[in-house]
């Protein structure tokens, strides 16, 4: 079945510094989503990305889907305390949906 | 204004002891998802429902069941809580079923077991 990892599993940076969490997934995909869930909170999608190569930005975060959609990345500039949680990646096909295992951010000054 | 609410919050239930947990949607989403979610972990979808269509993942323990009774509720309703069933359940709604479509989360309702 459809396997979705992510690294780092837990990153931990200076405020400032910038922060990578990349999704690689075992099959290609046709989409892929982000969600942010805050510590103690709900996940809350982020944003979406379709297209082969596609590249998404949001303000400090950066999004990008991989040429062979198999693979995708989001990166934070100047990471803020603000930023702290766990960020995941989200697909699926027609019959399964499937979070990519996290990756859990903390920052501090 | 809250689109997904989950009621109750926190819920203490003693070893063995049916509970149920609610959640309702103002969205009118077709689809709502129930996920249990444990510390450090991603979440892990129990079932959905498309519409009054129920839709049970391969892997949920059958002591896992839901009812959806009209499109803004739904309730998730565990017969016999093991201590392994402690955790926070999340409810999600979308508008339609797919990897494409946004989900919308509740708060959650973290389940103690005793």
């Amino acid at each position: 079945g459809q396997q979705v990892m992510q690294i780092p599993q837990y990153q931990h940076v200076q405020e400032g510094e910038d922060f990578t969490t990349y999704c690689n997934s075992s099959t290609t995909l046709s989409n892929i989503q982000w969600y942010k869930q805050r510590p103690g909170g709900h996940p809350v999608f982020l944003i979406q990305l379709v297209k082969s190569g596609e590249v998404k930005k949001q303000k400090r975060l950066t999004f990008q889907f991989g040429e062979a959609k198999k693979n995708s990345s989001l990166h934070i500039t100047a990471t803020q305390t603000t930023d702290v949680g766990t960020y995941f990646c989200h697909t699926g096909t027609a019959s399964k949906l499937t979070f990519g295992t996290g990756t859990r951010l903390q920052v501090t000054l | 204004d809250a689109m997904v609410i989950q009621n109750p919050r926190y819920q203490v239930t003693q070893f063995g002891k049916p509970v149920t947990l609610s959640c309702s949607q103002t969205l009118n989403h077709n689809v709502m998802y129930w996920y249990q979610q444990k510390s450090s972990q991603a979440p892990k979808l129990l079932f959905h429902y498309y519409d009054k269509d129920f839709n049970n993942e391969a892997d949920t323990p059958d002591n896992f069941q839901s009812r959806r009774p009209n499109t803004s509720f739904c309730f998730l309703d565990i017969r016999s809580p093991g201590l392994g069933d402690a955790a926070m359940y999340l409810c999600a709604t979308s508008r339609d079923w797919g990897g494409q479509y946004e989900q919308y989360f509740g708060p959650g309702t973290r389940l103690t077991v005793t």
